[in-house]
């Protein structure tokens, strides 16, 4: 069965620091993805990768970055954190190439910034 | 760029009681279908999926969901609701092609009453 590692289920973080969310999956999967997970507004899109060191922006990539130095690894950076970026921050997995392939999703992370 | 709403934001129903839960999307090419389930404290699992075929799908726990082109619908329906699927109900859309971006749609809280 497929996993999906998050780091941490729940953070809290000031004002100004750099943030660190990490995501390990052991599927051998090539894309990986950053969500974001607001009441009411569903999941959203902050960044994926298609493969080790690429990145595409989501739609809402605005204050994150991403890593992507190993396969199983995928990392979200918030530089400079704010509070509009409380939330809970899903990352999920899947096959490359196929066809109708859904994601697996990790447990999450539910970041607070004071 | 494809878009995906779900029109019911919370629904409460007895036990026993028949669920239809409502999906529109739009996107003018061929489309990946697929309803998500996040039971609390879970993370994101797959319930079914539709890309070809049937257009009536089955998936687990006696879910089931029509695709209907000529009105860009999946809805998501159950016979006789459960306490157990109290959980929130997630419609997504994914394109052909590429990485095979996902939309969500933003999510109805399903709420069944014992």
């Amino acid at each position: 069965d497929v996993k999906v590692t998050q780091s941490s289920r729940y953070l809290v973080k000031r004002t100004g620091e750099k943030v660190f969310l990490e995501c390990v999956q052991d599927m051998d999967h090539e894309n990986m993805f950053w969500y974001r997970q607001d009441p009411g507004l569903g999941l959203r899109l902050i960044y994926f990768s298609y493969d080790v060191k690429m990145k595409e922006k989501g739609d809402i990539p605005e204050g994150y970055s991403v890593s992507r130095e190993k396969k199983e690894r995928f990392s979200l950076i918030l530089e400079s954190a704010s509070t509009n970026q409380t939330s809970m921050y899903l990352c999920a997995s899947n096959l490359s190439g196929v066809r109708n392939q859904p994601q697996h999703f990790g447990d999450g992370t539910r970041l607070s910034i004071l | 760029a494809q878009s995906v709403s779900q029109h019911n934001h919370h629904v409460i129903l007895s036990e026993a009681a028949s669920l239809e839960l409502g999906c529109n999307y739009s996107y003018g090419g061929t489309v990946n279908l697929f309803w998500y389930v996040q039971y609390p404290g879970q993370h994101l699992q797959l319930l079914l999926k539709y890309f070809s075929g049937d257009p009536l799908v089955k998936g687990i726990k006696g879910f089931e969901a029509e695709f209907i082109k000529s009105k860009f619908s999946f809805n998501l329906r159950k016979p006789s609701v459960q306490w157990s699927d109290t959980a929130e109900y997630f419609c997504a859309v994914s394109t052909s092609g590429g990485y095979q971006k996902v939309t969500f749609g933003t999510g109805t809280k399903l709420q069944v009453i014992p």
